[in-house]
């Protein structure tokens, strides 16, 4: 079975400052990845995506994830915070072939300026 | 290409009454997904068509239902609505087929339960 951890629920951190958002998974078959962002009541919007290749993964607005399998880690980075940045951010994972990814509980990101 | 739309965005339901939500997905694509998102619980999966056909159902009670039409759309209903029933309602489409799992999600039609 396939599941996902944030860890903390919360990220504050300073305009220009450095974004990091931590992602673990579980999966018994090698793992697709995602990461998503939502502004307040909207829906969700694809930030990224690991599937198979390049571990190093760069996605929109300047945000990037790398694929550990060894530390079964996914976390999502961006070099310098912008106010535009602050927005929940959610973590996915499927299993090979499966087309219903599990979602983990997502993280607020606050952005100060 | 339209992405996903959602219709309506906002409804206001009392208890017991039941309510139908709709989902146009990106042309093309076969699969349509519903979510529940809460502060509570996240995001849960509720149930997946695929051509038609349910393909994959979460953990929720009878009173969630769906269906999908040849034309890929899909409907939600909830029956007998509980106050716990008030999240957000979201939709994602996909292909459904081959190595592209990547959803694309609606906007989300927001439910009030009173």
């Amino acid at each position: 079975a396939q599941s996902v951890t944030q860890l903390g629920s919360h990220v504050s951190v300073s305009e220009g400052a450095l974004v990091l958002l931590r992602c673990n998974y579980s999966s018994s078959v090698p793992p697709y990845l995602f990461w998503y962002v939502q502004y307040p009541n909207q829906g969700l919007q694809l930030l990224l995506k690991y599937t198979t290749g390049a571990t190093l993964v760069k996605g929109i607005n300047g945000f990037e994830a790398e694929f550990k399998k060894s530390e079964t880690s996914f976390h999502l980075t961006k070099p310098s915070a912008h106010m535009s940045d602050a927005a929940e951010y959610f973590c996915a994972v499927s299993e090979g072939g499966s087309y219903i990814p599990t979602f983990g509980r997502g993280t607020s990101l606050i952005v100060h300026p | 290409k339209a992405g996903v739309t959602q219709t309506p965005r906002y409804l206001i339901k009392t208890r017991g009454q039941q309510v139908t939500l709709s989902c146009s997905p990106i042309s093309g694509h076969r699969s349509v997904s519903w979510y529940q998102q809460t502060p509570g619980q996240g995001l849960q999966f509720l149930f997946e068509y695929f051509s038609e056909t349910q393909r994959n159902k979460g953990n929720f009670p009878g009173r969630f239902s769906g269906r999908q039409f040849s034309n890929s759309r899909s409907e939600m209903n909830v029956s007998t609505l509980e106050l716990g029933d008030s999240a957000l309602y979201l939709c994602a489409s996909s292909p459904g087929q081959g190595q592209n799992t990547e959803a694309f999600f609606g906007q989300g039609t927001r439910l009030t339960v009173v």
